[in-house]
């Protein structure tokens, strides 16, 4: 079963980059897995940040910025604020219309 | 204002049934692919459901096929997911979403919680 890897936890400096990936335990993402990301705070819904790898959703800053690096996708903060503290997910295409999470990260803006 | 509320969640016993709601406004429903994902307590979300447009397309995470069933009714406005034959590890928050362009990455619901328990 493939599995969609994600750091556990992440700690940036506020007004620093800091840059999430989403890979696979078998194989390379690419832009044909269409990865998305959300943020989601506790208690609170997810929130659409990025789309098609590297799409902003409305209303997004742009300091959120998606691509791929590497094998893997990649969600990068440029210029990080203490309310970009939460939990961050992506979710990738698996085929036939399937889609499978990554196991989320933490970040931390201290 | 896109609003989609889902309603329907609760507490239910182990082999129970359960059918949640997902109220749509704001933008064209008819036009969407939909999703259902979940949050199990204290863990990551999960893609559980999505269908197309018109109806005709539904696919199924593989611990759920058999058991759930996500329909529409666009004259409405809504969307559903018919869950039967629940267990323990059911037990989450339910959130539809609509798909903006390969996965549930439009607009999001707050959320219903079933709690599958004895």
């Amino acid at each position: 079963q493939t599995v969609v890897t994600q750091e556990p936890s992440f700690s940036v400096s506020p007004g620093g980059t800091v840059t999430l990936t989403c890979g696979l335990t078998s194989g390379s993402v690419s832009t044909s897995y269409y990865p998305s990301w959300y943020q989601q705070t506790p208690g609170q819904a997810p929130r659409t940040l990025i789309y098609s790898t590297n799409s902003r959703s409305s209303g997004v800053p742009d300091r959120f910025s998606g691509s791929i690096l590497g094998n893997k996708a990649a969600l990068t903060i440029t210029g990080a604020q203490a309310d970009d503290e939460s939990d961050y997910y992506c979710v990738l295409y698996m085929g036939s219309d399937h889609y499978v999470f990554g196991t989320g990260t933490k970040v931390t803006v201290l | 204002e896109v609003q989609l509320v889902e309603s329907g969640g609760g507490l239910v016993q182990p082999g129970g049934s359960l059918r949640l709601s997902c109220a749509a406004s704001g933008f064209t429903f008819s036009s969407s692919w939909m999703s259902w994902v979940r949050q199990a307590p204290g863990k990551g979300l999960e893609w559980v459901a999505n269908i197309k447009q018109d109806g005709s397309e539904k696919y199924y995470v593989d611990s759920v096929k058999g058991r759930f069933t996500i329909s529409r009714d666009n004259a409405k406005n809504s969307l559903y997911l018919q869950m039967n034959s629940l267990r323990a590890e059911d037990t989450a928050v339910y959130y539809c979403a609509s798909d903006h362009y390969y996965g549930p990455n439009g607009h999001w619901g707050q959320g219903t919680l079933v709690i599958v328990s004895s």
